[in-house]
């Protein structure tokens, strides 16, 4: 069955610096793979998504993902963290075709100043 | 263009009572989904329809009945309410492989 992990639930940076947030995955074929960005009491917002090619996929917000197959990973990085930043992420595989999406626990990242 | 559009935001029900939370696209979408979100667990898929008159089960579909009437519009049922089904809903909507799904902004629903 599909299924996604994201190995850390929180997650604290300082502001400026470097961050990095795991997702693996397991899907039997090429899979479409997503981040979505939630703020408190907010709904979902799409990241990046990755589909084919080019196994680096730049988003919104300064943010960028790598697929790497043999890994089996899909994560997320950002080289230099802002406050507005703080949020909860998560990353999704899209099941079936793509009409459904397989989210994984999610990571709550914490900014310090 | 308004996008995702749930309605309420807020719902407390009683145990045994039924209701319809609505959803609403407007963006010509043929998919839509239902997901609920509870602490530590992500989001987790209820319903799908990949096109009107089309729907099918996702991973928690007990309790929930949809249906998809026309292309904008995906409610979803909750036919008589349980304290587990407190939890925060989700409706998304999509083109087929398109470009991500688009969520609305959820409907937080307590059941007591």
């Amino acid at each position: 069955a599909q299924s996604v992990t994201q190995p850390d639930i929180h997650i604290t940076v300082s502001e400026g610096a470097s961050l990095e947030l795991r997702c693996n995955y397991s899907y039997g074929a090429t899979p479409y793979l997503f981040w979505y960005v939630q703020s408190p009491g907010q709904g979902l917002q799409l990241l990046l998504k990755y589909f084919s090619g080019d196994t680096l996929v730049q988003g919104i917000k300064g943010f960028e993902a790598e697929f790497k197959r043999s890994q089996s990973s899909f994560n997320l990085r950002k080289p230099s963290v802002h406050w507005s930043d703080a949020a909860e992420y998560f990353c999704a595989v899209g099941s079936g075709g793509y009409n459904k999406l397989i989210f994984g626990a999610g990571t709550r990242l914490a900014v310090h100043p | 263009n308004a996008g995702v559009t749930q309605t309420p935001k807020f719902q407390v029900l009683k145990t045994g009572q039924s209701m319809t939370l609505q959803c609403a696209q407007d963006m010509n979408h043929e998919y839509m989904s239902w997901y609920r979100q509870d602490p530590g667990m992500g989001l987790r898929l209820i319903h799908y329809s990949v096109g009107a008159g089309i729907t099918d089960q996702g991973e928690v579909p007990n309790g929930y009945n949809v249906s998809r009437s026309t292309t904008e519009d995906f409610p979803l049922r909750l036919l008589s309410a349980a304290p587990s089904q407190t939890s925060v809903y989700f409706c998304a909507s999509s083109p087929p492989r398109g470009q991500g799904y688009t969520f609305g902004s959820g409907t937080r629903l307590t059941v007591v």
